[in-house]
């Protein structure tokens, strides 16, 4: 079974709207925490916000923001007015805490900003 | 003031040969790793060192073969290139210590063996 799964291959939203992207995983170790990166298309994979599995609140940094639901293990993102310089593959991680430092991958959702 | 940085950022190479990336950190971290992003951009964890002290091996091919001569530098080694190695290679780092543990990434090298 997929540890993380995104979802969207590919996403097409207009400049300034909000964007969710989607993010699920499958863990039953009681620690773990999530990440979101940005790759955009030259390459450098850039951290975006983490989220750890006992916070109580949701996660935010500037525009991103992480719509974490535990009970249904999901870890969205959230990009609040979007810009063209949103366009990127984004990925979501988890890292299990009783599993090394070992972070695991999704396949990432390729957002498009339109103009 | 480049966090994690890696050598050479291309490599163009024929198949059989051997080569090697480099990996630096100047961010105190005790823990590094190396990933290979295949075409389809999927990230798989390749190794992990731990203060020179390997942690993780992954089902990697012998032909790679991480060293690491001390806590901030993690270098990929590769013999016998085949096709199949042709991806983007990422170093990252991390401070190992209880909190967010947050792995910063290197820029990637992009190998293409021909």
């Amino acid at each position: 079974a997929q540890k993380i799964t995104q979802t969207q291959p590919g996403m097409f939203v207009q400049e300034k709207e909000a964007v969710t992207l989607d993010c699920t995983y499958d863990t039953s170790d009681p620690s773990y925490g999530l990440f979101w990166y940005k790759q955009p298309s030259s390459g450098e994979m850039i951290f975006l916000i983490y989220q750890g599995s006992y916070d109580q609140q949701n996660a935010t940094e500037g525009r991103y923001s992480l719509n974490f639901q535990k009970a249904r293990k999901s870890a969205n993102l959230v990009i609040s007015a979007s810009q063209l310089g949103d366009s990127a593959m984004y990925f979501c991680a988890m890292r299990e805490d009783n599993r090394d430092d070992k972070i695991i991958f999704g396949k990432g959702t390729r957002l498009h900003i339109l103009p | 003031d480049t966090a994690v940085s890696q050598t050479p950022k291309y490599l163009v190479t024929q198949m059989g040969n051997d080569k090697s990336i480099k990996c630096e950190q100047n961010l105190g971290h005790d823990t590094m790793y190396w990933y290979k992003q295949d075409s389809k951009k999927f990230l798989k964890i390749m190794f992990s060192y731990n203060n020179k002290e390997l942690i993780i091996n992954e089902t990697v091919p012998n032909r790679f073969s991480p060293k690491s001569p001390d806590k901030a530098h993690l270098n990929l080694h590769i013999n016998s290139l085949e096709l199949g190695d042709s991806a983007v290679y990422f170093c990252a780092s991390s401070q190992d210590s209880p909190g967010r543990e947050t792995q910063y990434f290197g820029p990637g090298t992009r190998l293409l063996v021909l």
